[in-house]
């Protein structure tokens, strides 16, 4: 399977917990997005990549959210102290460049409690 | 400010008959348009795209139409089968920008 993988898929934490979700891109895709998605809305976009360069953040990126993308393959979101409105599907995506299709992984679906 | 709206929560057609989508867009910046297919419990899936320079794309069973004095892009599925049963979400972009602008998603039965 060459698409995109997300790790893990399934998150459970307490409120107050750090976690962190781990997307692999499609090979020798050069853009790498995080959407969020709650229920009943469309994915959100948080923030993209051009290899290992974050190029643009969404104002839903608060301070407590943190992506790193070290070597401009895999990318790591880090929520620090986790809330209860943190709770939803983490969605990772990536394309081969600009303006082409973006093509998204299965999904982290976070429950704060 | 919903940018991309997709009005219809839910839809239910006939297995065999034509499955309409609608999309309505107020960002008149927007000149990439998608659409994704989504199954629970996994991510979205691409299904077709159309660019503001054109005003139809077809795939297979798939048809894009967009409308651009009207902000309007439709999905055409025909004929419907059961496994087109999903729901649908429609997602723009403008030329330069790299994030998707995505609407709120229609529920699409289709109906043996």
């Amino acid at each position: 399977d060459t698409g995109v993988s997300q790790d893990p898929r399934h998150k459970i934490t307490k409120r107050g917990q750090n976690v962190t979700f781990r997307c692999d891109p499609i090979s020798e895709h050069n853009r790498l997005y995080w959407y969020r998605q709650t229920l009943g809305q469309g994915p959100e976009f948080l923030t993209y990549f051009q290899n290992e360069a974050q190029l643009e953040k969404s104002r839903l990126l608060s301070d407590r959210f943190s992506a790193e993308r070290p070597k401009g393959s895999f990318s790591t979101l880090e929520i620090q102290r986790t809330e209860q409105g943190d709770s939803a599907m983490y969605l990772c995506a990536s394309s081969r460049d600009s303006q082409e299709t973006q093509y998204f992984g299965p999904g982290t679906r976070l429950l704060v409690l | 400010d919903q940018q991309v709206k997709q009005n219809s929560p839910s839809l239910s057609v006939q297995e065999g008959r034509i499955s309409i989508l609608n999309c309505d867009y107020t960002n008149s910046m927007f000149d990439y348009f998608l659409w994704y297919k989504k199954y629970p419990a996994e991510g979205p899936t691409f299904l077709i795209s159309i660019s503001s320079i054109k005003d139809k794309n077809e795939d297979g069973r798939f048809t894009v139409f967009l409308n651009k004095s009207a902000k309007h892009l439709s999905l055409h599925i025909v004929p419907s089968q059961p496994g087109d049963s999903a729901v649908y979400f429609c997602a723009a972009s403008v030329t330069g920008n790299e994030k998707l602008t995505f609407g709120t998603g229609t529920r699409l039965t289709i109906i043996p």
